[in-house]
């Protein structure tokens, strides 16, 4: 099927940590994979996508690489600020089908 | 580009009663959008998709009877949670997708309702 997997919160780490968050996708097809961020109180927005093996999305200095061989898409940041912390959802395309499915969400705190 | 709005953004009302949300496309116009909900701390799971001019396809489980959606064009489409129950309270974001920019299979969210029944 189409799943996507991501670890779970909440991470909590001091302003300027390096951050990984990870994720896997079932290989089914050849889906698009997004990052989603949720800010609270908002709605989701789209922090970076990849549509293809080997892509590297990148967008306010988060980095994800289209692993087609580990069927992975970790999400990266070499230094986290307050500012960053929200909800983050990884997310990929179903197989055959225009929604999309997502990973359960991975809760990030950052601390001053 | 590519804003998609949605109202109210908070609704309470009385168990049995029936409440509409709103999903608009601001400056695009979107063949398919899809309705979503929200549980707490949890992710979102698919309700439906909807299709302008035609019926919405449902996901397993879900009760098209009780959530209605209509997609009437190509900026908007509603869901109408008919009879609702304190455990219909929840959070519904829609998403909507730009035609023009079909290839990446790209999903634009609203900024989501939460409903309360009491």
């Amino acid at each position: 099927g189409n799943s996507v997997t991501q670890m779970e919160g909440p991470v909590t780490l001091s302003e300027e940590a390096f951050l990984t968050i990870n994720c896997t996708y079932t290989a089914t097809g050849y889906p698009s994979l997004f990052w989603y961020v949720q800010y609270p109180g908002e709605g989701l927005q789209l922090l970076l996508k990849a549509t293809k093996a080997d892509d590297k999305g990148s967008n306010k200095g988060f980095e994800a690489t289209y692993r087609k061989e580990t069927t992975s898409f970790h999400l990266e940041k070499g230094s986290v600020q307050v500012s960053d912390s929200a909800v983050y959802f990884c997310a990929r395309t179903a197989t055959g089908r225009r929604a999309l499915t997502f990973g359960s969400g991975t809760r990030l705190q950052v601390q001053p | 580009g590519a804003v998609v709005s949605q109202h109210p953004s908070r609704v309470i009302c009385k168990s049995g009663t029936s409440v509409k949300i709103e999903c608009r496309s601001l400056d695009f116009q979107a063949t398919t959008m899809f309705w979503y909900r929200q549980f707490p701390k949890k992710s979102l799971m698919l309700m439906a998709t909807s299709n302008e001019g035609s019926k919405a396809t449902y996901e397993q489980g879900v009760e098209k009877d009780k959530f209605l959606i209509n997609h009437a064009s190509l900026t908007l489409s509603t869901l109408t949670v008919t009879s609702a129950h304190p455990e219909d309270s929840s959070f519904y974001i829609c998403s909507a997708r730009d035609q023009r920019r079909d290839s990446y299979n790209e999903q634009f969210f609203g900024p989501g309702t939460r409903l309360t029944v009491l």
